[in-house]
């Protein structure tokens, strides 16, 4: 079973809202990763979580709040966000390094819109 | 700096024609992997194949191959008979040795193929 499941599909939200996004594997993956794709532009990293701890935040404003309560779920936390921030947020998982197998496997998004 | 460069913003071909879409890559490591996915406008990323930096071998899966040469630097994509489905943007990708056993994916610009029929 190599899917990943992201929701809610699509998101509004005014700038004073508290949402989160919601992924989950079932693959045994230990790398999970939240990237941010603004129209016509190639996936940004945002967030790495390896064995469930955060490995790499790539200088996200701290309006953007990643959580991995379990080896299968990643979360995204939003408040306070910005017009700009209007974007495909994806969200993917992998084997960790080490194994032949590290190619990222990625959700169908959720599409955000910031109002 | 590692960089992976897809020149082709965007290709137009009718059905059944053959394209092959470029990808140049950058990097100092001597151990990488090379990745090429597809992005259809539904949104989601779908993983076609990744190569490693010690196996030069082409492959070839159904429809599409892949031509790899360390010595240009590239990896290339060839799509045979292209098919209206094909139509989608398409990523290389270089991946970059991370922290806690993690690997960073460098995404190219991505190539808009647009297959008319």
């Amino acid at each position: 079973d190599t899917e990943v499941t992201q929701t809610p599909k699509h998101l509004v939200m005014g700038m004073t809202n508290k949402k989160s996004l919601k992924c989950e594997q079932h693959m045994g993956h230990r790398a999970m990763y939240w990237y941010k794709q603004k129209a016509k532009k190639p996936p940004e990293l945002m967030f790495v979580y390896s064995y469930e701890k955060l490995s790499i935040n790539e200088s996200v404003p701290s309006r953007f709040s990643p959580e991995c309560p379990n080896s299968s779920l990643l979360n995204l936390h939003l408040h306070a966000l910005q017009p700009e921030d209007s974007a495909l947020y994806l969200c993917a998982s992998s084997q960790a390094r080490g194994s032949s197998y590290n190619e990222q496997f990625f959700g169908p998004g959720t599409r955000l819109t910031v109002l | 700096a590692q960089k992976v460069t897809q020149a082709q913003t965007e290709i137009s071909v009718v059905e059944k024609e053959d394209v092959t879409l470029d990808c140049v890559y950058e990097t100092r490591d001597t151990t990488y992997y090379l990745f090429w996915y597809k992005q259809p406008p539904s949104g989601e990323l779908v993983f076609l194949i990744r190569r490693n930096s010690f196996d030069e071998q082409n492959e070839i899966s159904g429809r599409y191959s892949w031509n790899f040469q360390k010595s240009t630097s590239s990896f290339n994509f060839t799509i045979t008979a292209s098919q209206v489905v094909d139509s989608a943007v398409y990523f290389c990708a270089l991946s970059e040795a991370g922290a806690y056993n993690t690997d960073k994916l460098i995404f190219g610009t991505g190539t808009r193929l647009q297959v008319f029929p």
